[in-house]
């Protein structure tokens, strides 16, 4: 069974600085999204990441994916307010069905 | 761009009682997919349906749940008698094979 962990599940972060966001899976998987949700929303697509070693960019969030090590990374550089989000990563299996993480509560301070 | 629609947004029904969630998928999409959030708790896998036959469903997914694509079009769930642990918000998603686009959510809440 495809297990997806990802840490931490809390962060608060003040405006301005760099952190990153991990997401380690158990088995081989060709896909790894990474979503964004705000309070009562949807889920709203940032990142689909195919291979490894590939690394997507979008304003000032960044994901990478690391296929042996079975690991993604999303890296938000400067945050600001807006940020403010539930993040999950999801990765999909032979079956092409997302298991999703834990999702990681996401504050910015001013 | 087109987008994955759900209706309702809101559904209140009371325990036993029968509800059918609605989806309608980008139409050039031929994946199909129910996955339901627990308030606070992260997404879970309910069903995936593929050319018309469920291709993969989770333990959650025991008798009470039900899905068809009655018409070509829609998508739908159907919960026959409804339980005060079904109260979540329930996402259908579509995919043409390369990517799962999630539709708004229908908030289902069990009184």
């Amino acid at each position: 069974e495809l297990k997806v962990e990802q840490n931490p599940l809390f962060l608060s972060m003040q405006e301005g600085k760099n952190y990153t966001i991990y997401c380690n899976y158990s088995t081989t998987s060709d896909r790894l999204y990474w979503y964004r949700q705000d309070p009562g929303k949807s889920l709203e697509s940032l990142f689909v990441l195919l291979s490894n070693g590939a690394v997507k960019q979008e304003g000032r969030l960044m994901a990478s994916l690391d296929t042996k090590a079975r690991l993604s990374t999303l890296h938000i550089t400067a945050a600001v307010h807006d940020l403010s989000a539930t993040y999950f990563c999801a990765v999909e299996d032979e079956y092409e069905k997302l298991t999703f993480g834990t999702g990681t509560r996401l504050t910015i301070i001013p | 761009e087109p987008e994955v629609t759900q209706t309702p947004s809101h559904q209140v029904t009371q325990m036993g009682q029968e509800v059918i969630l609605r989806c309608v998928p980008i139409s050039n999409h031929l994946y199909f997919y129910w996955y339901r959030q627990i308030l606070g708790q992260k997404v879970e896998f309910l069903v995936s349906f593929y050319n018309n036959e469920i291709s993969e469903k989770s333990e959650i997914f025991d008798d009470q749940f039900s899905v068809e694509r009655p018409d070509g079009s829609n998508f739908t769930l159907k919960i026959r008698s409804t339980k005060l642990e079904d109260s979540a918000m329930y996402f259908c998603a579509s995919d043409r094979g390369y990517e799962q686009y999630f539709g708004p959510g229908t908030r289902l809440t069990v009184t």
